[in-house]
């Protein structure tokens, strides 16, 4: 069985434009996470996808969104980026169904490493 | 709101040596998981191990256990037998029990170094 995917793996761009990172969770799995990875904050949560609803959602701007497809591939959007905006975004998934239905385990992908220049 | 941290930025073992990780939590709520994930260089987070809070009994997992401490709010791994393969970074994590699955909160990390 596939595992979560990401694309691409690295990501250059400059300040200003936007950026569209992609996840396909692993199959089955209809809950879909983003989270940002940063040396000097850590991880962050960014927002939780289930059947195409966003169910949850972490303290950022507005400038960063997501969507999620009826096949559970993820998509995140962060438009006008910033040099503080270079992170580590990682994306996982698990086969919970409802907040607190049980411990489902979370599965990760290897990330999309964005650099703003 | 709920914190984790994690008060050893790095940490070093020597190859088939024992090692503890430390990590402490700050809570209001009674139920909840928490959470050892191991990133290793390919970046993919790895679930390590996992406790219950309304479980006593502290988890286990082949090399791999916690020392959890409810009252005190903390939350340790032991690695024994420690092979180089367990080179990473270790990331402590809490999720409360009636929130969505993927919504976990982090530390900051342990790096940890195993000598051969």
């Amino acid at each position: 069985k596939a595992g979560v995917t990401q694309t691409p793996r690295y990501l250059i761009k400059t300040r200003g434009q936007q950026v569209t990172l992609s996840c396909s969770p692993i199959s089955g799995h209809r809950s879909v996470s983003w989270y940002q990875q940063t040396p000097g904050q850590g991880l962050q949560f960014l927002f939780e996808y289930f059947s195409e609803t966003q169910r949850n959602k972490g303290n950022f701007p507005g400038r960063f969104s997501g969507r999620q497809f009826s096949n559970s591939r993820s998509e995140m959007n962060v438009s006008t980026l910033e040099l503080g905006d270079s992170a580590l975004y990682l994306c996982a998934s698990s086969l919970a169904t409802r907040p607190g239905s049980g411990n489902e385990k979370l599965f990760f992908g290897s990330g999309t490493q964005l650099s703003v220049l | 709101a709920q914190t984790v941290t994690q008060s050893q930025p790095e940490m070093s073992v020597q190859e088939a040596e024992t090692v503890t990780l430390s990590c402490t939590y700050d809570t209001s709520e009674s139920d909840y998981y928490l959470f050892w994930y191991k990133q290793p260089p390919s970046r993919q987070m790895i679930l390590v191990i996992r406790q219950e809070a309304y479980k006593q009994q502290n988890a286990t997992e082949n090399r791999f256990s916690v020392n959890f401490q409810k009252a005190a709010k903390s939350f340790s791994l032991k690695i024994s037998d420690s092979q180089l393969g367990d080179a990473a970074m270790y990331f402590c994590a809490y999720r409360s029990a009636g929130g969505s699955q993927g919504n976990l909160i982090f530390g900051k990390g342990t790096k940890l170094s195993v000598k051969p």
